[in-house]
């Protein structure tokens, strides 16, 4: 079945503000992936956290992962209207991904 | 590298027709391959995955099939489109983390 879960399923926020998406999945994991989605285009790859990290930032991005509570939170910072987008985790597990069904964010100039 | 290769771009097809849209793999062999439907608004779902030749899953039941007569390749299809069936197809596949994704196929049932 789908592996990945995030909430909200759609998020509307006002540009400067933080934007935060969380991600739940059901078995172990080797890495979580995050995801972005432009309307009606092809997957971006934004970053990558491994089971035996906390947390990873990369530049507006700051991913963590709680294998514990098998979770995994996205905040952005100081968003801008250019985020507005679909954001996606996904989960891989020996040679098996899957995504979740995504969150809908929209920031508002 | 690998590259996903998905055909055609758009479509537009009536109520009642058949579809087959095809994916191929370059770049790696024996990739596990995946078939994504998102529909107008919403997230991804899973329709279909494949670990290996004429071995397929799916993940949700409906009037479509999927086939996977060689190693590279990945088929979707449906004898006869309803409606609901609109939508953007993904394929994407790989043997790592490293998840490769085709260019998808907007599927518009008339």
């Amino acid at each position: 079945s789908q592996q990945g879960e995030e909430d909200p399923q759609a998020l509307s926020i006002q540009e400067g503000e933080n934007a935060t998406m969380n991600c739940s999945y059901k078995t172990s994991i080797n890495n979580l992936q995050w995801y972005r989605q432009n309307s009606g285009r092809g997957l971006v790859h934004l970053i990558l956290i491994r089971s035996n990290e906390r947390e990873k930032h990369s530049g507006r991005l700051r991913v963590t992962l709680d294998t514990s509570k098998k979770s995994s939170s996205l905040l952005i910072t100081a968003s801008r209207a250019a985020d507005t987008a679909s954001y996606f985790c996904a989960t891989y597990n020996n040679n098996d991904m899957r995504f979740g069904a995504g969150t809908r964010l929209t920031v508002k100039p | 590298s690998q590259t996903i290769h998905q055909w055609p771009a758009t479509l537009v097809q009536p109520v009642g027709s058949p579809l087959s849209l095809e994916c191929t793999v370059e770049g790696t062999s024996n990739p596990n391959l995946y078939w994504y439907r998102q529909a107008a608004g919403r997230g991804l779902q899973l329709l279909f995955y494949s670990v290996g030749i004429g071995q397929i899953s799916s993940e949700v039941p409906q009037n479509l099939s999927a086939s996977r007569p060689q190693d590279r390749q990945f088929i979707l299809s449906s004898k006869k489109l309803l409606l609901s069936d609109s939508g953007f197809y993904l394929c994407t596949g790989g043997r790592s983390y490293e998840q490769y994704f085709g260019p998808g196929t907007r599927l518009t049932v008339t």
